[in-house]
């Protein structure tokens, strides 16, 4: 059983461009939880979402940042006109339904790089 | 919304010895969870600990929810222990909240 999966694992992108962040959850999870890291810091949540709907987006940033999670294929996290703060790690997580608010299994992250 | 206050924020060690890290959070918490991670920057679970003590080898965790603080216990410490070791909480909802962490370095 193929851990949580996201692509790309490095992100370059300069200031303006757009960026598509992709999270493949494990198998049978159907909860997705976006997080962002800056260096030297700890995860702050950005969204949840379920297979078409979006719980709670209270993290995410209004402008700019989108998230989906459609019926078919992975969840994606997209961040329009890039800046360079927005240069950080992102991680994708995923948990079954019965255990949604116990276990959360993390991919290895998206590193993306604002020039 | 909860806060969650880690310490120490940085440790080190020499390999073998114990060592004890702490989670304080501002609000009752049901569902804390420590992770691990790593110098790559993978995360593992490693307790769901809401109350009580559970045990995994060389780590065990203790929840102490009526006072409002978690501990996690390493020992005999391995240098594959080093990494940043999070405790977490979302009883608010899903909305997950972090700690800052603990930077752990064990010496060969």
């Amino acid at each position: 059983n193929a851990g949580v999966m996201q692509n790309p694992r490095h992100l370059v992108r300069r200031r303006g461009q757009e960026a598509r962040l992709r999270c493949s959850p494990m198998k049978g999870h159907s909860h997705v939880y976006w997080y962002r890291q800056l260096p030297e810091e700890g995860l702050k949540f950005m969204v949840y979402l379920q297979k078409e709907n979006i719980i709670d987006e209270s993290g995410m940033p209004k402008e700019r940042f989108s998230a989906e999670f459609p019926k078919e294929g992975p969840s994606i996290l997209r961040i329009q006109q890039v800046v360079r703060g927005d240069s950080a790690a992102y991680f994708c997580a995923s948990s079954p339904p019965r255990l949604a608010s116990e276990t959360q299994y993390f991919g290895p992250g998206t590193r993306l790089l604002v020039l | 919304g909860i806060q969650v206050e880690q310490s120490p924020p940085d440790l080190i060690l020499q390999e073998g010895a114990n060592s004890t890290l702490r989670c304080n959070f501002s609000d009752s918490v049901n569902n804390l969870q420590w992770f691990h991670q790593n110098p790559w920057g993978q995360l593992i679970n490693l307790f769901y600990i809401p109350s009580g003590t559970k045990q995994n080898g060389r780590l065990s965790a203790t929840t102490v929810a009526t006072e409002r603080y978690s501990l996690l216990y390493i020992s005999s410490s391995q240098t594959t222990d080093s990494g940043v070791y999070f405790c977490a909480d979302n009883t608010g909802g899903f909305k997950t909240i972090f700690g800052a962490g603990t930077r752990l370095f064990v010496k060969a």
